[in-house]
């Protein structure tokens, strides 16, 4: 277990769906990333959160949003979905890049039908 | 911009012996950070080495070692006495340490597959 809990593990949907992923950073990590893994783009950064304020922004689409509460749990929202939409999505969890990298969650695998 | 670069796609490798992984950065930046990481067929994401990029001595890890030539923009992972619980998918990552900004880019990675 690294500490990063990612829910729900599987998700499959249907296109035009939306869907919440949830991410609980490890204790005492303040900055939430999420990075989506797919087959033709590989994994790619998506958004930053830290200490509850979005601190960068990569590759995300306009479908899709993300947010980190109080609690510093974070939700990453995916709207309108599209069969390319279909990813392994990863939270990870850092209080600052060390030499013990970040910590990722285990996944969220979306399939989108 | 950041580019990372893992120029092989996959390779095998005899149990036991080492297996070296290439990666080369591109950055305009002086102060970065490399990472590799490690995925197993189940999906995780499993760090396993990092050199800072004004360390001066290359990062070990048990059997991991990073040869960090800086001046070629190298980072290559060194894996010695390969392990078939090693088989796996290796990703070269890097993030440059400005600001709070960690984000980390990927390579497309190299999938090992060590053979008995």
């Amino acid at each position: 277990d690294s500490g990063v809990t990612q829910t729900p593990k599987h998700l499959i949907t249907a296109t035009g769906q939306r869907v919440t992923l949830r991410c609980s950073p490890r204790s005492g990590d303040l900055s939430v990333y999420w990075y989506q893994q797919s087959l033709d783009q590989g994994l790619q950064f998506l958004i930053q959160y830290y200490n509850g304020e979005e601190r960068a922004k990569g590759n995300i689409l306009e479908r899709f949003s993300a947010q980190q509460f109080p609690d510093l749990h974070s939700e990453l929202n995916l709207s309108s979905l599209e069969l390319g939409d279909s990813a392994l999505y990863f939270c990870a969890s850092s209080v600052a890049p060390d030499s013990y990298g970040y910590t990722f969650g285990s996944g969220t695998r979306l399939t989108v039908v | 911009a950041q580019k990372i670069t893992q120029t092989q796609p996959g390779m095998f490798v005899q149990e036991k012996e080492a297996v070296t992984l290439d990666c080369t950065y591109d950055t305009s930046d002086q102060s970065y950070g490399l990472f590799w990481y490690k995925q197993p067929s189940s999906g995780e994401m499993i760090f396993l080495i990092y050199q800072g990029s004004y360390d001066e001595q290359n990062a070990t890890e048990g059997r991991y070692s990073l040869n960090f030539q800086k001046a070629r923009k190298s980072a290559n992972l060194v894996i010695s006495a390969s392990q078939l619980g090693d088989s796996a998918m290796y990703f070269c990552a890097m993030t440059h340490e400005r600001s709070n900004d960690y984000k980390l880019s990927f390579g497309a990675g190299t999938t090992v597959t060590v053979r008995a």
